[in-house]
């Protein structure tokens, strides 16, 4: 599709256990963002990247969060040892890079850390 | 971290009501914007503002850049049924630098429609 796309939208997992979201940016946007959006809440950023490499990496919660990007496109934000604390909805976002605003969001992978 | 002061935090009306939702910060911010998010779905932007007073139209939605650079607001006219979800503003904050991407984030106000 044309759109932002994430995978998987649902994830169910134990504490303790390591999981991956993948992020499928819009084709030629050189700048994607990773956000996390807790139950009722708004939008916590994690990290930018513009191209492949992170200049931004302020908001990431813990040293158990990290993420990369390859070939200018997909992403992957990888969470060690997940605890309860990181149910969240993780929403990532792509834009052309050309303003801080016009970004254009994925549905969302919503994690469950039981 | 820094947030925005989004007012208010739900609204019920009637459909063909007007709305309006404002944010403010204690900082001067750079840019304005507003999202608007439905469930299970990632915000989808509505209105970009990028120069001190301006004022811009989108449809039955108005937004303006607070003068002062540290308000906007939304407005929203004539309202239906699906102007229902979470309306979120969202500022770039000043100082501007080669890295500074971030957003900050209103917590959002949730519309209800009566139809």
């Amino acid at each position: 599709g044309a759109g932002v796309s994430q995978s998987p939208s649902n994830k169910v997992t134990e504490k303790g256990k390591d999981v991956e979201l993948r992020c499928d940016p819009i084709s030629g946007h050189t700048a994607l963002y990773w956000y996390r959006q807790r139950l009722g809440q708004g939008l916590e950023f994690l990290i930018y990247f513009q191209g492949n490499s992170a200049p931004d990496k302020s908001g990431l919660p813990s040293d158990r969060f990290s993420a990369e990007r390859t070939g200018e496109s997909v992403s992957t934000l990888t969470i060690q040892r997940t605890q309860q604390e990181d149910s969240a909805v993780y929403l990532c976002a792509s834009s052309l890079g050309l303003g801080p605003g016009e970004l254009f969001f994925g549905e969302g992978s919503r994690l469950t850390v039981l | 971290g820094q947030q925005l002061n989004q007012s208010p935090q739900s609204m019920f009306i009637q459909e063909g009501e007007d709305v309006s939702m404002n944010c403010t910060s204690s900082s001067i911010f750079n840019t304005w914007l507003w999202y608007k998010q439905e469930p299970g779905e990632g915000p989808v932007l509505l209105i970009a503002l990028y120069k001190a007073g301006e004022l811009t139209s989108n449809g039955r939605l108005t937004a303006q850049f607070g003068i002062t650079r540290k308000d906007s607001f939304l407005n929203i006219s004539a309202s239906i049924p699906s102007d229902v979800g979470i309306y979120f503003c969202a500022g770039q904050p000043l100082p501007l630098g080669g890295n500074n991407r971030k957003l900050i984030w209103g917590l959002g106000t949730s519309l209800a429609v009566n139809p």
